[in-house]
């Protein structure tokens, strides 16, 4: 079946760390995004990407890094430089350019400062 | 800048109950409007797309509707379940933005009780 999967579901980082968080599809699809959901808040769209060596910048971008090397994979990396690391964080893509077919949403990883 | 707005915020009901979930958004100029349900901890789950041509959608006891022109939609939940618990998002597609971008509602959750 076709998907998105993210891993880990959980993961820790101590101070000063970089933890990267993988994302993996097989939908084909062009298009891909991590979004950051914190408790009490709406889902912030951290970084897109829309063709393969091209990514840009959303609302959150700061403290955060991606790469997208292969279509199928977009991975997140937190740096330390993210102050406040600790959330929820869900990946998503959708085919780009044909923007009425919706998006579709990995299960999410969880990450804990510790 | 879209807002998506979604009311109430928690609705508790007990089974068996019609329910309808608000949700409202600011710039009429959407390719489409998305509902999502979201488990806790969990990543998203579609439930229904609509495009910005139609009016309303349905899939088993769920029926969105889409009223652009008043920037409205609504979820009807017929006959509720527990299973139904759970965390409802509300997200458009922006005309306005060269990437499509998703903007989400905060979200109603819903308790079902037996």
């Amino acid at each position: 079946d076709g998907g998105i999967t993210q891993s880990p579901k959980y993961l820790f980082r101590k101070e000063g760390q970089n933890v990267t968080l993988s994302c993996e599809q097989n939908l084909n699809h062009d298009a891909m995004y991590w979004y950051r959901q914190d408790p009490g808040q709406g889902l912030r769209l951290i970084y897109y990407s829309q063709i393969v060596n091209d990514f840009q910048k959303g609302d959150i971008a700061e403290g955060y890094s991606v790469s997208r090397e292969k279509k199928e994979s977009f991975p997140l990396t937190v740096t330390s430089a993210q102050k406040n690391p600790t959330a929820f964080y869900l990946c998503a893509s959708s085919i780009a350019g044909l923007r009425g077919y919706g998006y579709t949403f990995g299960s999410g990883t969880r990450l804990t400062v510790v | 800048k879209q807002e998506v707005t979604q009311i109430p915020a928690a609705l508790s009901v007990p089974e068996g109950e019609n329910l309808v979930l608000n949700c409202s958004f600011t710039d009429s100029a959407i390719y489409n409007l998305q509902w999502f349900r979201q488990d806790p901890g969990k990543g998203l789950t579609s439930l229904l797309l609509i495009q910005s041509s139609q009016r309303e959608q349905t899939s088993g006891r769920l029926n969105a509707s889409l009223d652009k022109s008043s920037g409205r939609s609504t979820l009807y939940i017929a006959a509720s379940q527990p299973g139904d618990s759970a965390t409802y998002l509300c997200a458009v597609i922006d005309r306005g933005s060269t990437l499509g971008r998703l903007y989400f509602g905060r979200g109603t959750q819903l308790t079902v009780w037996p």
